[in-house]
């Protein structure tokens, strides 16, 4: 089982910085099958980056996905208020198939 | 637009089994181009994937679960099914059915909170 593991656990920014996630694989991953999801409190998880680095329907330009192999970046490039929440990656392994998530990285206002 | 929405007791009882169903509108399961899983998260914790289902019937489970799983579907509702046996306090979670595009889970249900308490 790959076991993907998110870093900073939390990240304390303020509105207009940078936020920069990683998410680290115990394998490589295939790029194709790297995605990103935002989760705010009492909703569901909310599909952000498909395919490592492509941006799913309706998703500002300000988020943006990187890499390959087993290092992964999610980037915000200037926080807005409402970007405030908590980010998982997740892989999708074919052989046996599996779906795995990262434990997540909070992103609070500073 | 696709939607999805989970269905089902809010409680269950030690040692039962814990049954959902999960209906999908704006898509059709029938129509192949998709898979069809089962996600829990237990309160302030992470995501756990439970399994899928295709529309033959075929079925993936993540191996933690895989004894006490079982996903269906019925392709003349619409909808898919899960079921999880010998539930325990440890299975107290909410648990979102999704539908899975090239390996992302791209649409989502509300999520339904299932405890299990006696």
């Amino acid at each position: 089982e790959i076991v993907l593991t998110q870093s900073p656990g939390t990240l304390s920014l303020s509105p207009g910085e940078r936020a920069t996630l990683s998410c680290r694989a115990s394998q490589s991953v295939s790029s194709s099958y790297l995605a990103w999801y935002q989760q705010k409190p009492g909703q569901a998880p909310r599909l952000l980056i498909y395919g490592a680095s492509s941006r799913a329907t309706g998703i500002p330009d300000r988020f943006s996905g990187s890499g390959s192999g087993t290092d992964f970046t999610l980037t915000i490039s200037r926080l807005e208020p409402e970007d405030f929440a908590v980010y998982y990656c997740q892989q999708h392994g074919s052989s046996p198939p599996e779906y795995t998530f990262g434990q997540g990285t909070k992103l609070e206002i500073k | 637009q696709v939607q999805l929405q989970e269905s089902g007791p809010g409680l269950v009882r030690p040692s039962q089994t814990l049954s959902l169903t999960c209906t999908v509108s704006g898509d059709s399961i029938s129509s192949g181009t998709c898979y069809w899983s089962w996600i829990r998260q237990p309160a302030g914790m992470g995501l756990e994937w439970i399994g899928r289902i295709y529309t033959s019937g075929s079925t993936n489970y993540n191996p933690s679960l895989k004894s006490r799983v079982t996903i269906s579907v019925d392709t003349s509702k619409n909808q898919f099914s899960l079921k999880l046996s010998s539930v325990t306090a440890a299975d107290t979670a909410v648990y979102y059915c999704a539908r899975v595009y090239g390996g992302r889970n791209d649409y989502w249900g509300q999520g339904t909170l299932v405890t299990v308490s006696s």
